[in-house]
């Protein structure tokens, strides 16, 4: 079993529509990240979390300590936003989802 | 925000020979780097920890010998691949941590695109 789970796997949307990943985690944790990986590998470091919610533009992450879960969302989604986005937790080391791949489609 | 630059983006050797890929904090002194490794449609995987001054942490599996890791200043770390081989072709990622230890906040480099041929 993996310590860090997301969901979906696979996600294709329409231009606009408002996307969910979600992110949910079994260790103990200081810090959760959600990250952003374009296709040709570079990652880019959207959020850091260790309680409640961040916002950035049309990003938003939230995540419950207790339920030991996350969510990323992205409101009125474009097709540049399609990326995979990765989840990864740190406390004693660090622990990564294996990715949501979002598709968004004029 | 803090700024990870990691050089070269993307690199090409032949069998056998070693790579040198960098990894630096720009605006920040990096006790603790990271250096993980990715395969095509897998998470990232830690392959060793490395603190300013002394020798690298390897992660179960990761051969030390072949990965050698240089963490000689609080800027710069570096992972040559010694002798790489084509099932060394992967993507390699850095993460630099301003203070030492793992549980806060780190921030990535963009990642070098190895392919051996």
């Amino acid at each position: 079993k993996n310590e860090v789970e997301q969901s979906p796997q696979n996600l294709t949307a329409q231009e606009e529509e408002f996307i969910t990943i979600n992110c949910s985690y079994s260790v103990g944790i200081s810090a959760l990240h959600w990250l952003q990986q374009h296709p040709g590998g570079g990652i880019v470091s959207l959020f850091m979390l260790s309680s409640g919610k961040k916002k950035h533009g049309r990003l938003i992450a939230t995540i419950n300590i207790q339920e030991k879960h996350s969510s990323l969302h992205i409101t009125a989604s474009h097709p540049r936003d399609s990326a995979v986005y990765i989840c990864a937790v740190s406390g004693n080391q660090f622990y990564f989802g294996t990715g949501t791949s979002l598709t968004v489609i004029p | 925000g803090a700024v990870v630059s990691q050089h070269p983006s993307r690199v090409i050797c032949k069998s056998g020979t070693s790579v040198k890929i960098e990894c630096r904090s720009l605006d920040f002194q990096a006790t603790t780097m990271f250096w993980y490794r990715q395969f095509p449609k897998q998470s990232l995987m830690l392959m060793a920890t490395s603190n300013e001054g002394s020798k690298a942490t390897y992660e179960q599996g990761v051969e030390k010998d072949k990965f050698l890791i240089n963490h000689a200043s609080l800027t710069l770390s570096t992972l040559t691949v010694t002798s790489a081989h084509p099932e060394d072709s992967s993507f390699y990622i850095c993460s630099a941590s301003p203070i030492q230890r793992m549980n806060t906040e780190a921030f990535f480099g963009q990642g070098t695109r190895l392919t051996v041929v």
